[in-house]
Formats: C-alpha cells, sequence, structure tokens
C-alpha cells in the first residue's frame, strides 16, 4: 500500500514560474525524503527532512514538513525546463525503517 | 566514484520463465534496496539487504527473492514470471544506517514478459 500520495499527479508550468508539490501520508513517519526521475532513469535523492524539522532548504528547492496535517510540500523556485521529471516523496517509518514511495507527480517545464 | 549499475539493462522473458537482475551499489554502501515500477504505480519496496542480511521485505509472492553478495552486490531472482512481472526494476544502494541515508539509484532493468 502507498503511504506517501503526491499531489498533484501532474503539473505544467512556464520556465521562470514556482512549482509546488504536496505529499500526505498516513502514519507516523521518521523522516521524509523528496526524489526526482527522469524519464527511464533511476531515481536521484533531493532532500531529507527529519520528522523533528519543518523545513530545509537546498539550491532552488524548498521543502516543508507538518506532522500534525500529515503532509509535506517540495517548491522548485524559478523552474528551468531541464527540472522536468517525476517527483516522489519517500516516507520511512516504523522500526525495521520502511520506505515507501508516492506514485508522484510529473512535472513539465515549458520553455 | 561509479555509481550502482544494473545489468541487464532490458530483459525479454515468456511466462514460467526465471529471471535473475543483478545490481552492483555505489563503493563503500553496504545496503541495497530493490523496488518494482510498474506502469502507472510508483514504486513498489521489494527487498532491504544489508550486511548480506534480508533486513525487510515489501508484500510480494515468494517466487520473488534475492541475495547479498559479501561484496555487497545484490542479485533479484523471479520465479515462474507472470504477465503483471513486467516492469521497471529499480536497485539503490546507501550507507550503513539504513533509510536515514540517502538512496542512490541506477537506472533500472526493463522487464518485459510476453
Amino acid at each position: 500500500s502507498q503511504q506517501g500520495e503526491e499531489d498533484p499527479q501532474a503539473l505544467s508550468i512556464q520556465e521562470g514560474e514556482n512549482a509546488t508539490m504536496n505529499c500526505s501520508y498516513k502514519t507516523s513517519i521518521n523522516n521524509l525524503q523528496w526524489y526526482r526521475q527522469n524519464s527511464g532513469r533511476g531515481l536521484v535523492h533531493l532532500i531529507l527532512i527529519r520528522s523533528n524539522e519543518r523545513e530545509k532548504h537546498s539550491g532552488r528547492l524548498r521543502v516543508t514538513l507538518d506532522t500534525s496535517k500529515k503532509s509535506s510540500s517540495l517548491l522548485i523556485t524559478a523552474s528551468r525546463a531541464a527540472d522536468t521529471a517525476s517527483y516522489f516523496c519517500a516516507t520511512v517509518a516504523g522500526g525495521y525503517q520502511k520506505v515507501t514511495f508516492g506514485i508522484g507527480t510529473k512535472l513539465q517545464v515549458i520553455p | 566514484e561509479a555509481g550502482v549499475t544494473q545489468s541487464p539493462t532490458h530483459l525479454i522473458k515468456t511466462r514460467g520463465q526465471q529471471a535473475t537482475l543483478r545490481c552492483s551499489p555505489i563503493s563503500g554502501h553496504t545496503s541495497v534496496y530493490w523496488y518494482q515500477q510498474a506502469l502507472g504505480l510508483g514504486l513498489q519496496f521489494l527487498l532491504w539487504y544489508d550486511e548480506g542480511e534480508e533486513r525487510n521485505r515489501g508484500n510480494f509472492p515468494p517466487r520473488f527473492s534475492g541475495r547479498q553478495f559479501p561484496n555487497y552486490s545484490s542479485e533479484l531472482n523471479v520465479n515462474a514470471l507472470e504477465l503483471e512481472d513486467s516492469a521497471l526494476y529499480l536497485c539503490a544502494s546507501s550507507l550503513a544506517g539504513g533509510s536515514v541515508q540517502p538512496q542512490h539509484f541506477g537506472d533500472g532493468t526493463r522487464l518485459s514478459i510476453l
């Protein structure tokens, strides 16, 4: 079963705009991670946010975590055509540190 | 530094056959993860190996099995292949520390069942 559910499932924006993707989950987590996947390739780790953190930045990426709402968001500022990819959130939970990925958000950035 | 490598890139099999997929982790990584990515279903967790031991297993039937070798490389075996096993199989590796460490992915093996 899926733990994280990304929203929207697809997003199309113009280059230079900001892109926001959301992830909701059901159970308590240890940490939450965001990954990017270019078509036909493996996933690339973007950012990890621990359950006791509320916000984290990495370059043009900003991730927030609201454990009371069981949700996280990924903001990509000043998007570029090269940001076109699928973005996945992954929750880590339980004593066995099980990682569960969502279905992903497909982002298209139009030049 | 070489990334995670998977072989073969593509594999075509028929129903009932057996498939073996291979993964070499990044040097220094002791944990290896296997995922199935079927169309429209996201990544489904299959197996997690660390230091040669199976640490966790997803909701897959026993015909999905694997192992991790002393050099930390790993094999995923799928027996009695079914049409719905057609998917991209991704391997990832990480440093020790389980899932608090980011996972580094290979580009996958695309398994097609005819």
